[in-house]
């Protein structure tokens, strides 16, 4: 079946270490996306992609990195440098619309907890 | 970034009971408003994408309207059953590609 495939679902980190979350899909979408979401809080976009070899910050980019060397993945790493990560990671894509009308696409999402 | 406001926060609906609930977004350079359901340990799906002004949209039960010249939008569930329970998002989108602005959420939860 076509879908987004997320990993790992949940995972501990210490503080000052990178930890890296997967994002594949099988589904041809151009563009992908990483969310992360806290308590009481709308999705907050970290870093989109709209094409391979290409992509741009969201609103909350500051210690996050992401690359995206295949159509098919989207990797973010949270960096030592994010001041509060621990919250739940979400990867989405999509069929490139204007302005935003293409229908999102979610994967099951990633737990950070930072100890 | 768009301030993105979903009201209310959460509802309590008893099976069989309609309900509503809003979505309120800047009517500037609006292009898109999405609605997903995002049902807990699951993924949200998409429920509606909607672009034009006066634009209705329905999928079984749940049904949508949009306002875009005063910036809104209205969710509705007719007839609620236990499986609508869960967290409706709204997200309006910009006329920059690929930025949607996500709201908290409404959480309805359906009792028999």
């Amino acid at each position: 079946d076509g879908g987004i495939t997320q990993s790992p679902k949940y995972l501990f980190r210490k503080e000052g270490q990178n930890v890296t979350l997967s994002c594949e899909q099988n589904l041809n979408h151009d563009a992908m996306y990483w969310y992360r979401q806290d308590p009481g809080q709308g999705l907050r976009l970290i870093y989109y992609s709209q094409i391979v070899n290409d992509f741009q910050k969201g609103d909350i980019a500051e210690g996050y990195s992401v690359s995206r060397e295949k159509k098919e993945s989207f990797p973010l790493t949270v960096t030592s440098a994010q001041k509060n990560p621990t919250a739940f990671y979400l990867c989405a894509s999509s069929i490139p619309g204007t302005g935003g009308s293409g229908e999102l696409f979610f994967g099951e999402g990633s737990r950070l907890t930072v100890l | 970034i768009l301030n993105v406001e979903q009201s209310p926060q959460s509802l309590h609906v008893q099976e069989g009971d309609s309900t509503n609930f809003t979505c309120s977004f800047p009517s500037s350079n609006f292009y898109a408003l999405h609605w997903y359901r995002w049902e807990t340990a699951k993924s949200p799906e998409a429920l509606f994408v909607m672009t034009l002004n006066g634009d209705e949209k329905k999928k079984g039960r749940i049904s949508a309207t949009l306002n875009t010249k005063e910036g809104y939008s209205y969710l509705y569930i007719k007839g609620s059953q236990p499986e609508d329970s869960a967290t409706y998002l709204c997200a309006p989108g910009r006329r920059s590609w690929g930025k949607l602005q996500f709201g908290a959420g409404t959480q309805v939860v359906v009792t028999p």
